[in-house]
């Protein structure tokens, strides 16, 4: 069973300071990683992918990944109290599985940024 | 920007009954995926489509489900006789590329609610 794990939080930052998210995922043929934000009652919203060793940036956000150690982070700096949500970690099926492209995710860790 | 469309928003239906779940994917895709979100649960996987069939689909996808490109703008979820488990947020996705070595960026929709009373 390919899971991906993330701790369910709630994770609690002042504003301004820097939330660190974190997922770890079982799929070692997985080579396309995600990070979606889903405010309460809405839908998943893309902010970050990934698919190479290292960090990638885009504005406030960082993406991590270390395919050795089968772990996905992201960073976001300068924490808004909008950036409140439930942050979702999600991996493509690898080529082992036969995918053709379906996600699996993880439960979110939920991020209060307190003003 | 383009976005994914789903109608309706909110489908409130009594078990047994047949709903059907509407999705206009954004107009350059070519792949085209259903998920589901139960309250306070993962977003799971139902179904994947390309070229007017189904791709892939997960163990949640039975004989109760099927899905449908009817025209050159329509991407639609049928459950034909729901159950109350099937009570959950339904998910349209598209994306520009699949497969696992290209950057399958998926888009959601804003969901629709269906409740099964």
């Amino acid at each position: 069973q390919k899971e991906v794990e993330q701790n369910s939080g709630p994770l609690s930052v002042p504003e301004g300071a820097i939330a660190s998210l974190n997922c770890t995922y079982s799929d070692r043929g997985s080579q396309s990683f995600f990070w979606y934000r889903q405010y309460s009652g809405k839908s998943p919203e893309l902010i970050m992918s990934i698919y190479s060793n290292g960090d990638k940036e885009d504005g406030r956000f960082t993406a991590q990944l270390n395919k050795a150690s089968q772990y996905v982070s992201l960073l976001i700096r300068d924490s808004q109290p909008s950036d409140s949500a439930t942050y979702l970690c999600a991996v493509l099926e690898g080529i082992y599985g036969g995918s053709q492209g379906n996600l699996i995710f993880g439960k979110g860790t939920k991020l209060s940024v307190k003003p | 920007e383009p976005e994914v469309t789903q109608t309706p928003s909110h489908q409130v239906t009594q078990m047994g009954q047949e709903v059907i779940l509407r999705c206009v994917p954004i107009s350059n895709h070519l792949y085209f995926y259903w998920y589901r979100q139960i309250l306070g649960q993962k977003v799971e996987f139902l179904v994947s489509f390309y070229n007017n069939e189904i791709s892939e689909k997960s163990e949640i996808f039975d004989d109760q489900f099927s899905v449908e490109r009817p025209d050159g703008s329509n991407f639609t979820l049928k459950i034909r006789s729901t159950k109350l488990e099937d009570s959950a947020m339904y998910f349209c996705a598209s994306s520009r590329t699949s497969g696992v070595f290209t950057y399958n960026e998926q888009f959601f929709g804003p969901g629709t609610r269906l409740t099964v009373l």
